[in-house]
């Protein structure tokens, strides 16, 4: 079947822009996970929605940072005022409803703030 | 908080040898353990899932093995290839409520022909 779909593959654009990053999870994965992968810090939770749960957000580095979740599916995240330090690799992961299921990946969308 | 140590950062080694990556992590508190590669530019790419109750898993000529209680996994990889060489990431699930996964800074790895 599918797998975990992201897009765009990737964005370019301005600082002070604001941009959406989309992520679609394996069907009937209840648990969806985001993650960003930068130069400096390496790989790093950001959020993560399971059902119809409110979402863990402990990870998002600020509040110009925020994600939604339709309908226990698609994913959102949107950065407001991009900067420059927003430059990275987003990925999402879905998995299954048990917390030790694995993490499925998509191919990330490369963000670069110019 | 979890923390997972990956060292050497980089690897050198010839074709034919085998060898082993380690990785530490803090926090025996875990779900799983898992290894994934990573060629540049690219995305994750899963190679191995050991669950906390297992001591190791194999595919192909790669083996983890996890040590819970010592905060120790290892991935060897038997016969390196130069098609082998990529980034190598540790993540560990914790068994927190948001059970997200805490990676490694990785091993890049360079198989010399």
């Amino acid at each position: 079947g599918a797998g975990v779909s992201q897009s765009p593959s990737n964005k370019v654009t301005e600082k002070g822009k604001d941009v959406e990053l989309r992520c679609d999870p394996i069907s009937g994965h209840t648990a969806l996970y985001w993650y960003r992968q930068s130069l400096g810090q390496g790989l790093e939770f950001l959020i993560y929605f399971q059902g119809n749960s409110a979402p863990d957000k402990s990870g998002l580095p600020s509040d110009r940072f925020s994600a939604e979740r339709t309908g226990g599916s698609v994913s959102t995240l949107t950065i407001q005022r991009t900067q420059q330090e927003d430059s990275a690799v987003y990925l999402c992961a879905s998995s299954g409803a048990k917390l030790n299921y694995e993490q499925y990946f998509g191919p990330g969308t490369r963000l670069t703030v110019t | 908080k979890q923390e997972v140590t990956q060292i050497p950062a980089a690897l050198s080694v010839p074709e034919g040898e085998n060898l082993v990556l380690n990785c530490s992590f803090t926090d025996s508190a875990i779900y799983n353990l898992q290894w994934f590669r990573q060629d540049p530019g690219k995305g994750l790419t899963s190679l191995l899932l050991i669950q906390s109750s297992q001591r190791e898993q194999t595919s192909g000529r790669l083996n983890a093995s996890l040590d819970k209680s010592s905060g120790r996994s290892t991935l060897y990889i038997a016969a390196s290839q130069p098609g082998d060489s990529a980034t190598y990431l540790c993540a560990v699930q914790s068994s927190g409520a948001n059970s997200k996964l805490t990676f490694g800074k990785g091993i890049t790895l360079s198989v010399r022909p």
